[in-house]
């Protein structure tokens, strides 16, 4: 089975802190996302990345910044965070884009 | 721009009932459609898909129809059980790009 796994289960940052959210997957899928949920508005693209070195802005991009210097790894960026960044962040991989296979989440509170 | 809705926030039902969760979408270039589960704590999990030249699939206890005239999606769940109470996604893409979700439909599932 492929496996996404999420660094950590928990957060809990500052405001103006700057946070890494790391995401690595086993099966040299070529597609990774990131995504937020909030109760109401449902799964949204933040980031996504077709490749190594390429990434493309989602629907929610701003105040959030990615990297993918290997295959294995999507880490998802707060340059500066803020109290409204306080979510469930959730990253996904997939070898097409039907199918998305999901990490376990990171719950992110803003304080 | 919500382009796929789940107009209901949650929904209730009985064991052994059947579950019937709706979703709607907008653009109608959509061509596959995905339904995914989530537990609290866990990431979305893939359950059943539909592609666009269908108009129904069925995978045991779940099937989704499709309504391309109406532009509508529905999950069906025959009989319920407990273990189905979970928030469900419905998702959509155009030719295999990037999935676009709905807001979630919280299933509760009473014994």
């Amino acid at each position: 089975d492929v496996k996404v796994t999420q660094s950590s289960r928990y957060l809990v940052k500052r405001t103006g802190e700057k946070v890494f959210l790391e995401c690595v997957q086993d099966m040299d899928h070529e597609n990774m996302f990131w995504y937020r949920q909030d109760p109401g508005l449902g799964l949204r693209l933040i980031y996504f990345s077709y490749d190594v070195k390429m990434k493309e802005k989602g629907d929610i991009p701003e105040g959030y910044s990615v990297s993918r210097e290997k295959k294995e790894r999507f880490s998802l960026i707060l340059e500066s965070a803020s109290t409204n960044q306080t979510s469930m962040y959730l990253c996904a991989s997939s070898y097409r884009t039907y199918g998305y296979t999901f990490g376990s989440g990171t719950r992110l509170t803003v304080v | 721009d919500q382009q796929v809705k789940q107009n209901s926030p949650s929904l209730s039902v009985q064991e052994g009932r059947i579950s019937i969760l709706n979703c709607d979408y907008t653009n109608s270039m959509f061509d596959y459609f995905l339904w995914y589960k989530k537990y609290p704590a866990e990431g979305p999990t893939f359950l059943i898909s539909i592609s666009s030249i269908k108009d129904k699939n069925e995978d045991g206890r779940f099937t989704v129809f499709l309504n391309k005239s109406a532009k509508h999606l529905s999950l069906h769940i025959v009989p319920s059980q407990p273990g189905d109470s979970a928030v469900y996604f419905c998702a959509a893409s155009v030719g295999g790009s990037r999935l676009t979700f709905g807001e979630g439909t919280q299933l509760t599932v009473n014994p």
